[in-house]
């Protein structure tokens, strides 16, 4: 399985933008980029996905670099409910198992 | 908005004992899972099922473990002889039979073996 690297933990101010990058240099071409985010005390939750190009929902926007090498999740404005661990996952084309890493822990503050 | 939910929230068991912790999936769901993270650790894959079989299973996913659908609606994971390192929090998950993207996980049931 290919691997992340995150930043153990980043701070944000309420109501910025907050770029949570990932880095995962020996991503495969049928690796597919899947960030999922962890609230204090409950599942994991899917947050965006994607494979080769820039991607947007309502949550938040995927930024993939040109060699897919690394990416990053955009939140456009944190909220205090976006305090969480977000987890960058590689997942093969072949198989639908998430493998988690140790995610960056992403701090709110009002 | 529907959602996974799982019970019991939290199970405590004596060691050698067998637990069952049961999940209701999303309702047109197909593709079930489970998975756990012990305490401070990373979440862990355990075993991916679908049509009445398991897909994909982990290491971790050995003879102690077994899963089942016993009926349209629950999804469960027995263990059968609880060992101490078994505590942890287990998450059930679920997905459509459409693109791989969405996982849905429940809250995850509270795992202690004494």
């Amino acid at each position: 399985d290919a691997k992340t690297t995150q930043p153990n933990s980043m701070e944000s101010n309420e109501e910025e933008p907050v770029h949570l990058p990932c880095n995962h240099s020996t991503i495969s071409g049928t690796d597919y980029i899947h960030w999922y985010r962890q609230l204090p005390s409950q599942g994991p939750e899917y947050v965006i996905h994607g494979l080769t190009s820039n991607v947007n929902n309502r949550m938040a926007s995927l930024a993939i670099a040109e060699d897919r090498k690394s990416s990053t999740l955009i939140l456009h404005r944190a909220t205090l409910r976006d305090a969480a661990v977000y987890y960058c996952i590689l997942r093969r084309g072949n198989t639908d198992k998430l493998i988690f890493g140790t995610g960056t822990r992403l701090q709110v503050f009002p | 908005e529907p959602e996974v939910t799982q019970t019991p929230s939290h199970q405590v068991t004596q060691m050698g004992q067998e637990v069952i912790l049961r999940c209701v999936p999303i309702s047109n769901h197909l593709y079930f899972y489970w998975y756990r993270q012990i305490l401070g650790q990373k979440v862990e894959f355990l075993v991916s099922f679908y049509n009445n079989e398991i897909s994909e299973k982990s290491e971790i996913f050995d003879d102690q473990f077994s899963v089942e659908r016993p009926d349209g609606s629950n999804f469960t994971l027995k263990i059968r002889s609880t060992k101490l390192e078994d505590s942890a929090m287990y998450f059930c998950a679920s997905r459509t039979s459409g693109g791989k993207e969405t996982q849905y996980f429940g809250p995850g049931t509270r795992l202690l073996v004494l």
